[in-house]
C-alpha cells in the first residue's frame, strides 16, 4: 500500500529536550515536506526537500532542522523544543515528474511541549 | 507568493441540506487547486483537485467544486450532507511541486 508513515503519533515532552519525528514514504517520491497545523492558521510549510541531500526552508523554519540522507526518509528534528512548537505536524510527499503536484500526507504527529 | 482565503471558519448545516464551502486564491496565473478533508483525529485526505480542463470537478463522497478563474474562486459543494461529512475542510493551491499553500480551514458541522 502506498503510504506516508510518521512516528510517533503522539509525543509529550519538556522544553529543551531534543526530539526527532520520523517520516517515511514508499512511493519513490522526490519531494518531501513538513507542515505544522495550528487552529485558525491552516497548514504551514516548515521545510521541504527536492531530493537526497537537497533541502530548503519553508514559511516557518525557525526552531526546526531536517535532513534527507535517503530518498524515502525525511526526519524532523527539534533540537531545543519550546511551548510555541506545540502543534500537529504532518509529513507529505509528492512526485516531481508528471506534475499534478498532489501531496500525500502522513497521519500526523501531535506534539505537546510543556 | 500565493495565498488562499477560506471565507468561513465554521459552517453549521442540517443533515440532508446542501452546503457550500468558499475558497478564494490570490494567483492570476495558472494554478492547481485542491480540497482536502480532515476527519476528527485523522490525517488529510484528498477530496478533489483541479488541474485544467472542465471547471466543474467531481470528487469523492459526492463533493464537487467549481473553478472560477475570473473570480479566483474554487468553492466546494455538496447537494445533501450526511452526519459523516462532519470534518475540517482545507482549500489549497500549489506553489510548484514542493509546496501547497493552505487556507485557514472550514469546520463543517452537521446537525441532525
Amino acid at each position: 500500500e502506498a503510504q506516508v508513515t510518521q512516528n510517533p503519533r503522539y509525543l509529550i515532552t519538556v522544553t529543551g529536550k531534543k526530539l526527532t519525528v520520523t517520516c517515511s514514504q514508499n512511493m519513490n517520491h522526490e519531494y518531501m515536506s513538513w507542515y505544522r497545523q495550528d487552529p485558525g492558521l491552516g497548514l504551514r510549510q516548515i521545510y521541504y526537500s527536492m531530493n537526497v541531500e537537497v533541502t530548503d526552508k519553508g514559511d516557518v523554519p525557525e526552531g526546526y532542522k531536517v535532513s534527507r540522507k535517503e530518498k524515502r526518509n525525511f526526519p524532523l528534528i527539534l533540537e531545543s523544543p519550546s511551548p510555541n512548537q506545540t502543534s500537529l505536524y504532518f509529513c507529505a510527499s509528492s512526485r516531481s515528474a508528471g506534475g499534478t503536484y498532489e501531496q500525500y500526507f502522513g497521519p500526523g504527529t501531535r506534539l505537546t511541549v510543556t | 507568493a500565493q495565498s488562499v482565503t477560506q471565507l468561513d471558519s465554521q459552517v453549521p448545516v442540517f443533515e440532508e441540506a446542501p452546503v457550500e464551502l468558499r475558497c478564494n486564491y490570490s494567483s492570476s496565473v495558472s494554478v492547481y487547486l485542491f480540497w482536502y478533508v480532515q476527519y476528527p483525529n485523522q490525517g488529510l485526505q484528498l477530496l478533489l483537485k483541479y488541474l485544467s480542463g472542465s471547471t466543474l470537478v467531481k470528487g469523492i463522497n459526492g463533493f464537487e467544486a467549481e473553478f472560477n478563474k475570473s473570480q479566483t474562486s474554487f468553492h466546494l459543494r455538496k447537494p445533501s450532507v450526511h452526519i459523516s461529512d462532519t470534518a475540517e475542510y482545507f482549500c489549497a493551491v500549489s506553489e510548484g511541486a514542493q509546496k501547497l499553500v493552505f487556507g485557514q480551514g472550514t469546520r463543517l458541522t452537521i446537525n441532525p
